[in-house]
This record gives C-alpha cells, structure tokens and sequence, in this order.
C-alpha cells in the first residue's frame, strides 16, 4: 500500500517558486516526512524532512498541514539544475527504511 | 573528501557468476544501505548495516548477502546472478541512526545476461 501520493509530473517555470504537493492521509504520529530527489542518472538527494512543523533549510521549504494529512515542498527560485525526480517519503522513526514511491517528474523550463 | 564510491561504475554479467558490487565511505557513518532501482521506478532497499558487524535484511533481499567488517565498507554480493538482477545499484550512508539523511554513492549499473 503506497504511504504517499504525489502528482506523477509538473512543469515550472525557471526563476518561479515551484510548490510539490504530496498527500500521506494515513501517517502516524511517530513518521516523518521526508523529500529526496534524483536528477538523472546520479544517486538520490537528501532535500529536507520534518515531523510536524514547518522546515526551511538552504535548498527549500517543508510546509506541513495541521492535520499532518499533505505537505508541500517549495522550491523558492527553480533553475534549470532543478530538473529531477521528486520523491516525497514517510519514514517510521527507527526504521532504516527508506520507501521510494515513483515520485513527480518535475521539469523546470526556461 | 570522496564521500561515497562504488566500484565498478557499470558491468555485464553472465547468468550464473558470482559478483561482488563494493562501496566504500570515508564519513564514518555508521549506517550503510544497499538499493536497487528498476526502470521507471522509485529505489527499493535490499540489504543495511546500522552499525559495524551486524546487517539486516531490507524489502527485496532474496540473492543478495552482504558483510559490514568495517565501518567504511558494505560489499553486496550476488552469488549467481540471474537476468532479473539486472539494475542500477545504490549505495548509502547515514550518520548515528536511521532518522539522519542518507548520502548515495553514483550507482552500479548490472546487466545480467
């Protein structure tokens, strides 16, 4: 059963904030969210994670409803260099597992 | 600073041999993971190590074994290889317990014939 659901593909526009939505209806209170990307061909990359409240870091914004139910990642400013797979993931705490779903293509146009 | 290498980049195999895929970290990460990936597909876990010594099995381990005898190394071995092993491999490493980001290794591209 997929944890997490998320569009299978989006176009942004270069320079424009680009919001990747991610529904996880079932989360429990002990799993966190997680985001990785894939730009092609290379390894997975660590972008952000959070439990509850909302995360910022250098690369971008975690925002979390209230009810943990859907999250958005923000890129603020995409680059071309954003071009990748999206992966948004619910990890149990204490689980060395990471689950990739299939994620959102996302495809930044200049 | 390396980070994570794998070893080889890319390799055709013949249904039946034996192959070691190696991945080596200078982090000290404790926590090492092996992933595979298909075509079209997210990432799926085969075999981690939280620690130095001791390994544990992930989603899809059947025809893989791994060995931790160091923190730097996790070689994931597939004894005799067959066709529907053909994929891209990743290794990763996280630091002190499973809730830390993992860092990924370039990937093993494995063509099994």
């Amino acid at each position: 059963d997929a944890k997490t659901t998320q569009p299978t593909s989006m176009d942004c526009a270069e320079g424009r904030a680009a919001n990747l939505p991610c529904n996880h209806s079932t989360i429990s209170g002990n799993e966190y969210v997680y985001w990785y990307r894939q730009i092609h061909s290379q390894g997975p990359q660590y972008i952000i994670h959070g439990l509850k409240n909302n995360e910022t870091n250098e690369m971008a914004s975690l925002i979390i409803t209230e009810d943990r139910k859907s999250s958005t990642l923000i890129l603020p400013h995409a680059t071309l260099r954003d071009t990748a797979v999206y992966y948004c993931i619910v990890r149990v705490v204490d689980d060395y597992k990471l689950s990739f779903g299939a994620g959102t293509t996302v495809t930044v146009r200049a | 600073i390396a980070g994570i290498t794998q070893a080889p980049t890319s390799q055709i195999l013949a249904a039946g041999r034996r192959m070691t895929l190696r991945c080596t970290q200078d982090m000290r990460h404790n926590a090492m993971y092996w992933y595979r990936q298909d075509l079209g597909l997210g990432l799926r876990l085969i075999h981690y190590s939280n620690t130095a010594g001791t390994t544990g099995k992930g989603e899809v381990p059947d025809g893989y074994s791994v060995s931790r005898a160091n923190t730097d190394d996790f070689p994931l071995t597939l004894a005799s290889a067959v066709p529907s092993q053909t994929s891209v491999y990743f290794c990763a490493s996280s630091a002190d317990g499973p809730n830390n980001e993992q860092f990924f290794g370039p990937g093993t591209r494995l063509t099994v014939l």
